[in-house]
């Protein structure tokens, strides 16, 4: 199994709604990390999870909230989002951090109205 | 910094063979790693490089000089599902091992 699951595809939010993202991986991969893709631009790591830990957030407003609740699973919970949030929300693991190559979820395609 | 550069956009005919350059000033170089997106899905790997030298995968290949900060996706019999976007990423030893990505290169198949 060298998949990364994602959900929802796809999600319309409020500025004012609370909802969350989920990633699933089962290799067993203990690196997990959270992109956002907007239009035409490469992927921008928002965050790092090793073995469970945060150990990157990338100076990320804390309308966005991450959460390993274990090594298989990487929620982002979102809060009072703005229009500009509005992207694609990429998930990805690695067996662990350092240089091996990340698999990629099918991201979430996320609308702020 | 680090400082990664692609051609924004590329065009080919199908069946024939195409090179992405990438180039990169970086510090704390470990790798680089190509991806590529078709327009809407994630990012799939396709090769690494760690040390100098060709990697060769089927119809892909990639090249790395690390004294250079040069490397190459070459593509082979170009099909008309090649046309995507390629990424370049570079891993760094520090700070865990961050990538960083290029901007991509959007190649066009043509038949």
């Amino acid at each position: 199994d060298t998949e990364v699951t994602q959900t929802p595809k796809h999600l319309v939010m409020g500025m004012t709604n609370k909802k969350s993202l989920k990633c699933e991986q089962h290799m067993g991969h203990r690196a997990m990390y959270w992109y956002k893709q907007k239009a035409k631009k490469p992927p921008e790591l928002m965050f790092v999870y090793s073995y469970e830990k945060l150990s990157i957030n990338e100076s990320v407003p804390s309308r966005f909230s991450p959460e390993c609740p274990n090594s298989s699973l990487l929620n982002l919970h979102l809060h009072a989002l703005q229009p500009e949030d509005s992207a694609l929300y990429l998930c990805a693991s690695s067996p662990r951090t350092g240089s091996y190559e990340q698999y990629f979820g099918p991201g979430t395609r996320l609308t702020v109205t | 910094g680090q400082n990664i550069d692609q051609p924004t956009e590329m065009t080919a005919t199908e069946g024939a063979i195409v090179q992405i350059n990438c180039t990169y000033q970086t510090s704390g170089f470990n790798g680089l790693f190509w991806y590529q997106q078709h327009a809407g899905e994630a990012p799939t790997f396709l090769s690494y490089n760690v040390l100098d030298g060709l990697e060769e995968k089927g119809r892909f290949s990639s090249f790395l000089s690390r004294s250079k900060g040069y490397s190459y996706l070459l593509l082979k019999e170009l099909q008309m599902k090649d046309s995507a976007s390629y990424l370049c990423a570079v891993s760094v030893v520090y700070n865990f091992n961050k990538f960083y990505f290029g901007s991509g290169t959007k190649l066009n198949v043509k038949p």
